[in-house]
């Protein structure tokens, strides 16, 4: 079955630091790959996309590319910001059936510090 | 375009009840998705719904239960409530069309569930 793998955490960082976050991914055939961001006491909202390889989904100052021949999609940001602090989750979705479901990483705490 | 909401926000039950919980999507999405949100199991798939029809199902048992109106709207059961039931449960609905793939998922601020 599908699974995602995503660093561990948490992350401490000081302001305008770059941040990655590490996201490799196991599927069959060509998933869609997503970040999703949790603010406290919040649901999931989407951070970024990319539907094939080789795309870059971008939002936020946030970046990742679509890699296939590493099977990654990792997260990136050149400078962070406090108000950037908050869960990231990397997620997957493939396609037909039963894989339409999103498949999540454990998620990821970023502490951004003044 | 209003997003996906989601009723009550907060619940408080005892062992042995049982709960609902509902879902609104987007207007005009036609997939509705449910997951359970727990510190030690992360985010895990229930149950899709698609055009009424329960079109995929996640590894929970079936005291756990869902339904999906014509009007997309969705609700999720909980029966004979076990303190490990205890999550945020959050829906999520995408527009979906025939053969696509990657539709974006959109999730609402989630129901917080406790059982004492």
């Amino acid at each position: 079955g599908n699974s995602v793998t995503q660093m561990e955490g948490p992350v401490t960082l000081s302001e305008e630091a770059f941040l990655t976050i590490n996201c490799t991914y196991t599927a069959t055939g060509y998933p869609s790959l997503f970040w999703y961001v949790q603010y406290p006491g919040e649901g999931l909202q989407l951070l970024l996309k990319a539907t094939k390889a080789d795309d870059k989904g971008s939002n936020k100052g946030f970046e990742a590319t679509y890699r296939k021949e590493t099977t990654s999609f990792h997260l990136e940001k050149g400078s962070v910001q406090v108000s950037d602090s908050a869960v990231y989750f990397c997620a997957l979705r493939g396609s037909g059936g039963s894989n339409y479901k999103l498949t999540f990483g454990k998620g990821t705490l970023l502490t951004v510090n003044p | 375009k209003a997003g996906v909401t989601q009723t009550p926000r907060y619940l408080i039950k005892t062992r042995g009840q049982q709960v609902t919980l509902s879902c609104s999507p987007i207007s005009g999405h036609r997939s509705v998705s449910w997951y359970q949100q727990t510190p030690g199991q992360g985010l895990q798939f229930l149950f899709e719904y698609f055009s009424e029809t329960q079109r995929n199902k996640g590894n929970f048992p079936g005291r756990f239960s869902g339904r999906q109106f014509s009007n997309s709207r969705s609700e999720m059961n909980v029966s004979t409530l076990e303190l490990g039931d205890s999550a945020l449960y959050l829906c999520a609905s995408s527009l979906e069309v025939a053969g696509g793939q990657g539709d974006t998922q959109y999730f609402g601020p989630g129901t917080r569930l406790t059982v004492l």
